[in-house]
């Protein structure tokens, strides 16, 4: 298994610019979740999808951030127009069916450091 | 609201050294408990985790308590090497009747581990 695919791993972008973030989660899983890593305020929940349903997007900063997930297999984070701020770590994960296991172990993609200037 | 706290780094140890992360939570139903990794320039991965009160998770000689009674779940090691340093987070999931729940991290804590 190839794990969570994220591209791409690094983007630096200029202020106002469109910038799009791609995930293609492990095959099979159901739920699919996007995170944002800075140093100052650590790891955050962007969002999840489970069944390519957005379940909870309250962790989205502002109307500037975007997320779609079209099919089980890829889910897009839009950010338009970018800023300064946005400059981070975002992370894609999965998880599968907690079926009887009692847990829903999420799998991390690498991530895309993204800058913008 | 649930929350994860762990204890702020970072944390510099010698080689061999042992270890110990603290990790409180706060959470209304009853959550299961991990404890994820994540190395230089790498996403996160799951270290260990404990479903229920009592359970013990372990794996490459790290090990966590899952204790309800003092809402902890503290990550120890007996004998740290140079190849553990990496961040290091605590986090919980409440499971709703089966269905997907969210993870809530800690804010992670760097370990340093000198030759």
């Amino acid at each position: 298994d190839a794990g969570v695919i994220q591209s791409p791993r690094h983007e630096v972008t200029e202020m106002g610019q469109e910038v799009t973030l791609r995930c293609k989660p492990i095959s099979g899983h159901n739920s699919l979740f996007w995170y944002r890593q800075t140093m100052m305020r650590g790891l955050e929940l962007l969002i999840y999808f489970n069944n390519n349903v957005p379940i909870d997007d309250s962790g989205m900063p502002e109307d500037r951030f975007s997320a779609k997930m079209p099919n089980a297999s890829f889910s897009t984070l839009k950010i338009q127009p970018s800023e300064p701020r946005d400059s981070a770590v975002y992370f894609c994960a999965s998880s599968g069916n907690m079926g009887t296991s009692g847990y829903n172990e999420q799998f991390f993609g690498p991530g895309t450091r993204l800058t913008v200037l | 609201g649930d929350s994860v706290t762990q204890m702020e780094g970072p944390v510099t140890l010698s080689e061999e050294a042992f270890l110990t992360i603290n990790c409180t939570y706060t959470a209304t139903g009853y959550p299961s408990l991990f404890w994820y990794v994540q190395y230089p320039g790498e996403g996160l991965q799951l270290l260990l985790k404990a479903t229920k009160a009592d359970d013990k998770g372990s794996n490459k000689g790290f090990e966590a308590t899952y204790r309800k009674e003092t809402t902890s779940f503290h990550l120890e090691k007996g004998s740290v090497q140079v190849s553990d340093s990496a961040v290091y987070f605590c986090a919980l999931s409440l499971n709703y009747g089966g269905s997907q729940g969210n993870l809530i991290f800690g804010k992670g804590t760097k370990l340093s581990v000198k030759p």
